[in-house]
């Protein structure tokens, strides 16, 4: 089965400070590929679905991309109410598998 | 805007109790699904459902039931609540795409806390 894997776990950010998420995962083929933002004691918030290698979405300061084996959520010039965790996920057989989530923090 | 529903955010009961939580959605999805999400384990399924009187079990069915009556309703019931049953309860929805199965985006709900003591 699928195995998705999000790195960092945490990352913490000036204001201002531009970085990247990775979410990277086990099988290729042509499968979707979700991001969500979840803020604390919330459902998960959808963000973006990305199908096709080189595929790119963007939101705000938010901008996903595709390969055939990762998906990178870049963010630009974040702002404090950037912060939240963000979960990727992969459609598997059924159902969607996700990340463990990376928690990110935007100092002022 | 879809709209996916929980009947409570928060929710304390004693271990022993029948408990019931109810997801309610407005955008006539065909699918959904009951997840539970714990620190350090992420969201896990626990059953999910394609239609009406339909369900299939997810990773995690033990010590847990649904029932789905009507499309918009799908109802997830702890028969016998138990203190490892604690947790964030998450609801979703997706639409059936014929032509594009494999990007059904999936729609949460607010979340239920559930404590058992």
């Amino acid at each position: 089965e699928d195995q998705v894997t999000q790195s960092p776990e945490a990352l913490r950010l000036q204001e201002g400070e531009s970085s990247s998420l990775n979410c990277s995962y086990t099988v290729s083929g042509l499968r979707g590929l979700f991001w969500y933002r979840q803020d604390p004691g919330k459902g998960p918030e959808f963000l973006f679905t990305l199908y096709s290698a080189g595929e790119e979405k963007e939101k705000e300061r938010l901008k996903a991309t595709l390969t055939k084996k990762e998906s990178f959520l870049h963010i630009t010039a974040p702002k404090p109410e950037d912060s939240a965790t963000y979960l990727c996920a992969r459609q598997g057989a059924q159902k969607l598998v996700f990340g463990q989530g990376t928690r990110l923090t935007i100092n002022p | 805007d879809v709209k996916v529903t929980q009947s409570s955010r928060y929710l304390v009961k004693r271990t022993g109790e029948k408990v019931f939580l109810e997801c309610v959605q407005d955008m006539d999805h065909e699918n959904m699904f009951w997840y539970r999400q714990d620190p350090g384990l992420g969201l896990r399924l626990i059953y999910f459902s394609y239609d009406v009187k339909m369900k299939e079990k997810g990773d995690i069915p033990e010590g847990y039931s649904v029932s789905r009556e009507k499309k918009e309703r799908f109802s997830l019931i702890l028969e016998s609540a138990s203190t490892n049953q604690t947790s964030m309860y998450l609801c979703a929805s997706s639409l059936i795409q014929l032509a594009a199965p494999n990007q059904e985006t999936q729609y949460f709900g607010p979340g239920t806390r559930l404590l058992v003591l």
